[in-house]
C-alpha cells in the first residue's frame, strides 16, 4: 500500500531557530499533500494545503510566514516552522494523496513531535 | 463547513466485548468517510475507507458503515482486544475541496 515516510519523528530546539520536517510518499506520487497540527488530546486542524509546483495555501489563522511549506517535487513536501516559540510546540503530521486518493483516501506519516525550549 | 463529531470521547471495556464507536457529521454530501487508528505519539493508520456509494466496509474484526443521509458512520469493533487500545479518528471529505476532516476521536481502552 501507499507509504508516507516523514521525518524527523521527534526535534527539540531552542527558541528562534527554525526547523524543517519533511514528507516523502515513497511509492507513489503526491499531486496534493496537506499538514496538520495536533494539540494534546485535541484532534488534527489542518494548517495547509500544497500542490506540487504552487504555492500552498493556508487555513485561516495560520501565518504562512511562519510555516513556510514546500512541494517542490511530486514525492516530497517540507514544512519550516521558522523562529520557533515555544508556543509552536505540537505534533505536526503530513499527509499525502495520490491520483484517486478522492477513491482510495489519503496515507499519513508518522508525525514529528516538535518541542520548543 | 463540515463539522464531524465522536461519541464516545472516551471508552474503557474488558476484554472480549463488541464495541461502537460512533461518528457524525453535518454535510451528508461526503466523498467518502475514513477510519483511523492513531497510538499515542504516532501517526494515522487508516483502518477502513467507505465511499459515497457504499454502506459498509469490512476488515477482520472491524466493520464501519455508512448512513449519510443520518449523517452517521459507525465502527464496529468485534470480540475487543488489548492491543486495540488507541485512540479512533474518522474523517470526512466534502466539497469540492476533497479534504478531509476530522472528529476529535475516541479514547479506547481495553483492559485484560
Amino acid at each position: 500500500g501507499a507509504v508516507v515516510s516523514q521525518h524527523p519523528s521527534r526535534v527539540i530546539c531552542k527558541s528562534g531557530t527554525s526547523v524543517k520536517i519533511e514528507c516523502r510518499s515513497l511509492d507513489f506520487q503526491a499531486t496534493t499533500m496537506f499538514w496538520y497540527r495536533q494539540f494534546p488530546k485535541q484532534s488534527l486542524m489542518l494548517m495547509a494545503t500544497s500542490n506540487e509546483g504552487s504555492k500552498a495555501t493556508y487555513e485561516q489563522g495560520v501565518e504562512k510566514d511562519k510555516f513556510l511549506i514546500n512541494h517542490a517535487s511530486l514525492t516530497l513536501s517540507t514544512l519550516t516552522v521558522t523562529s520557533a516559540h515555544p508556543e509552536d510546540s505540537s505534533f505536526y503530521i503530513c499527509s499525502a494523496g495520490g491520483i484517486g486518493e478522492r477513491a482510495y483516501g489519503y496515507t499519513f506519516g508518522s508525525g514529528t513531535r516538535l518541542t520548543v525550549v | 463547513k463540515q463539522e464531524v463529531t465522536q461519541i464516545p470521547a472516551a471508552l474503557s471495556v474488558p476484554e472480549g466485548e463488541n464495541l461502537v464507536l460512533n461518528c457524525s457529521f453535518t454535510d451528508s454530501a461526503i466523498y467518502n468517510l475514513q477510519w483511523f487508528r492513531q497510538d499515542p505519539g504516532k501517526g494515522l493508520t487508516s483502518l477502513l475507507l467507505i465511499q459515497s456509494s457504499q454502506r459498509e466496509q469490512t476488515s477482520g474484526r472491524l466493520n464501519a458503515s455508512l448512513d449519510k443521509s443520518s449523517g452517521r458512520s459507525t465502527l464496529y469493533i468485534a470480540a475487543s482486544q488489548p492491543g486495540d487500545s488507541a485512540t479512533y479518528l474518522c474523517a470526512s471529505a466534502s466539497g469540492g475541496s476533497y479534504i478531509p476532516t476530522f472528529g476529535r476521536g475516541t479514547s479506547l481502552i481495553v483492559h485484560p
